[in-house]
């Protein structure tokens, strides 16, 4: 099974300051398709997942243009470039190029 | 609008069975495999099922494998899950999903006597 690393796992972040997480993966995602199933979810208290990212960058619709998805590979980053209060929650890296496996979770809270 | 909305769950004793469904709208179903994901209380995500477009394909992961089948019907959008062989530790919630369209908003499913 590919394990999926997040780090950190707690991040508390200022209001209107950045905020990043990283998603390591124990082998590539690079699908025979070319395509990267590498995602991320964001899940507020008491609320289920909500897609934010899919295929490494591609936004889903109606997540504001601060969350952005980069990198290739093995390895991956979620960016907020200004926090907000709503975004307060657990975001989980999601891969499924080779079955379907989840990171452990990162808490953002605020400061 | 991508709309996922799950229903079936409940209180079940140990041992007994439940049938999950997931109805699917906003992006063409047919096309897309479906996955089952599940949330203990208090922890992460955690793969369950998936299944390919024409169901020709279904996965499991091993913890149910054996008491657990995915299932769907293109003609009426929809994705089942038929729990059987219930025990305590299946106790979450239990989301459909599929990996580029969304998620649902999920449904309880608690194993107790």
């Amino acid at each position: 099974d590919i394990v999926m690393t997040q780090t950190p796992l707690s991040s508390p972040v200022t209001l209107g300051q950045p905020a990043s997480i990283s998603c390591r993966s124990s082998q590539s995602l690079v699908h025979s398709d070319g395509n990267t199933y590498l995602s991320w979810l964001q899940q507020r208290p008491g609320q289920p997942p909500r897609l934010l990212i899919y295929k490494i960058s591609n936004r889903f619709s109606g997540v504001p243009d601060r969350f952005s998805g980069s990198g290739a590979g093995t390895d991956f980053t979620l960016k907020i470039s200004r926090v907000e209060a709503e975004d307060v929650g657990v975001y989980y890296c999601m891969q499924a190029t080779q079955s379907v496996t989840f990171g452990q979770g990162t808490k953002v809270e605020i400061k | 609008e991508v709309q996922l909305v799950e229903s079936g769950g409940g209180l079940v004793q140990p041992g007994g069975s439940l049938r999950l469904s997931c109805a699917a709208s906003g992006f063409t179903f047919s096309r897309c495999w479906m996955i089952w994901v599940r949330q203990a209380p208090g922890k992460g995500l955690e793969w369950v099922a998936n299944i390919n477009q024409d169901g020709s394909e279904k996965y499991y992961v091993d913890s149910v494998k054996g008491r657990f089948t995915i299932s769907r019907d293109n003609a009426k959008n929809s994705l089942y899950l038929q729990m059987n062989s219930l025990r305590a530790e299946d106790t979450a919630v239990y989301y459909c999903a599929e990996i580029n369209e969304g998620w649902g908003q999920g449904t309880l499913v608690t194993v107790s006597s």
